[in-house]
């Protein structure tokens, strides 16, 4: 079954100490992105990857750090959390945009539940 | 910088009406444009997106949604809607400089229907 997966899907933790959401994807896709969500503001990106060691800053990186070794794991880090980025996270993956095409395939994954404290 | 605009943050229509959700965008180039569905507590599901050609566009589940150059916009539309078409609506629009995957969502619609 084509799925991303991230985990934890809950988590609640305390100012400063460091953390991993990992994001694992079964479909071979070159694109995956990691989004927050919060009310009233829709979803803003954090990051995207390309492709397997290529990476960039979405709208609101700060805070974040990610990597992508392998082409199905993107990995977020948040080296020192802080209650602003309690949130909903959610990992992506997609394939390469296509001409003609208007329902593609993209995937996200369940989301992941942070309190920070 | 790219930009998405949801004018409207809540609609209510009655189940077998008509529907538009309205989205503008700000973008440089020709966009990539996106619209998604988030039902309560779940993910997000990708409805249709543009990348170029025919402007108007189908998507799952009966939308579609027409590119309006001159408008900068991305209506979405559906010609009656089911009880099941209650959620969220997030348009996007995607930077195209070297077909790269930066999004840029709007700030959502929820959608309310009535019996």
């Amino acid at each position: 079954e084509a799925q991303v997966t991230q985990n934890p899907r809950y988590l609640i933790t305390v100012t400063g100490k460091k953390l991993t959401v990992t994001c694992s994807q079964n479909m071979n896709h070159e694109y995956m992105s990691w989004y927050r969500q919060d009310p009233g503001l829709g979803l803003r990106q954090i990051y995207y990857s390309m492709n397997v060691e290529v990476t960039d800053k979405g709208d609101v990186p700060e805070g974040y750090k990610v990597s992508r070794k392998e082409k199905r794991n993107f990995p977020l880090i948040l080296e020192s959390p802080s209650p602003n980025q309690t949130s909903l996270y959610f990992c992506a993956s997609s394939l390469p945009p296509r001409q003609g095409v208007s329902t593609d395939t993209q995937y996200f994954g369940p989301g992941t539940r942070l309190t920070v404290l | 910088a790219q930009s998405v605009t949801q004018p409207d943050i809540h609609i209510t229509v009655s189940e077998g009406a008509s529907l538009e959700l309205r989205c503008n965008y700000s973008y440089g180039a020709t966009p990539y444009l996106f619209w998604y569905v988030q039902s309560p507590g779940q993910g997000l599901q990708l409805l249709l997106k543009y990348f170029s050609g025919d402007t108007l566009v189908q998507g799952i589940k009966g939308f579609e949604a027409e590119f309006k150059r001159s408008q900068s916009s991305f209506n979405l539309r559906k010609p009656s809607v089911h009880w099941s078409d209650a959620a969220e609506y997030f348009c996007a629009v995607g930077a195209t400089d070297f077909g790269n995957e930066k999004l840029t969502f709007g700030t959502g619609t929820r959608l309310t229907i009535i019996p």
